[in-house]
């Protein structure tokens, strides 16, 4: 079965400082995993997916298999990435995790 | 280009009553899906399809029917509702399946209340 865990509802940190939002995976295939993110009055939106091994408004993610992990990490945070962001795990459907809102304060 | 576009964007339902959300995307996207977003539950998928005729159930399922009688149109019937249905739903659709790298285009959502 798929299952993507994402431990921490909130994390505030200050503008700056380095983040990084964790997501464990469970799953027995190989996986697909992504990052999505909700700023406020937008549309959900893919931020990043790991086969692209890119890095998007400065995020990167890496998937460790040993881990079963799929962090997403910036070194210094900005006000405008203040936002819930959601893990994702594909195994020919999309399965979220339960999110983790991102406060970046001033 | 719309992208994808569900109606209503609110509504309010007491219980018992039924009623359709509906989702219609532009992009000629194979792959479409419905998904709840409750406070601490995150998204959790409803039912999905990957192309006209094909539906099959996500995590959430029960309470809940879809069609797809077109590629552009993925309606999700709410046959009795339940105050448990108070949600915002959000529906998807893909270019591509998601395990084949397809990236997820979002409506606005749709906010039900169950009274």
């Amino acid at each position: 079965a798929q299952r993507v865990t994402q431990p921490e509802k909130l994390l505030s940190v200050f503008k700056g400082a380095p983040v990084e939002l964790k997501c464990n995976y469970s799953y027995s295939g190989s996986p697909e995993l992504f990052w999505y993110v909700q700023y406020s009055r937008q549309r959900l939106q893919l931020l990043l997916r790991h086969i692209s091994r890119e890095s998007i408004k400065g995020f990167t993610a890496d998937l460790n298999k040993g881990e079963t992990s799929f962090h997403l990490k910036k070194p210094f945070a900005q006000e405008e990435d203040s936002a819930m962001y959601y893990c994702a795990l594909s195994g020919g459907k999309l399965i979220f995790g339960q999110g983790t809102e991102l406060s970046v304060k001033p | 280009n719309a992208g994808v576009t569900q109606t209503p964007k609110f509504q309010v339902l007491k219980t018992g009553q039924s009623m359709t959300l509906q989702c219609a995307q532009d992009m000629n996207h194979e792959y479409m899906s419905w998904y709840r977003q409750d406070p601490g539950m995150g998204l959790r998928l409803i039912h999905y399809s990957v192309g006209a005729g094909i539906t099959d159930q996500g995590e959430v399922p029960n309470g809940y029917n879809v069609s797809r009688s077109t590629t552009e149109d993925f309606p999700l019937r709410l046959l009795s509702a339940a105050p448990s249905q108070t949600s915002v739903y959000f529906c998807a659709s893909s270019y591509a399946l998601p395990g084949q790298g397809g990236k997820l285009f979002f409506g606005s959502g749709t906010q039900l209340s169950v009274l």
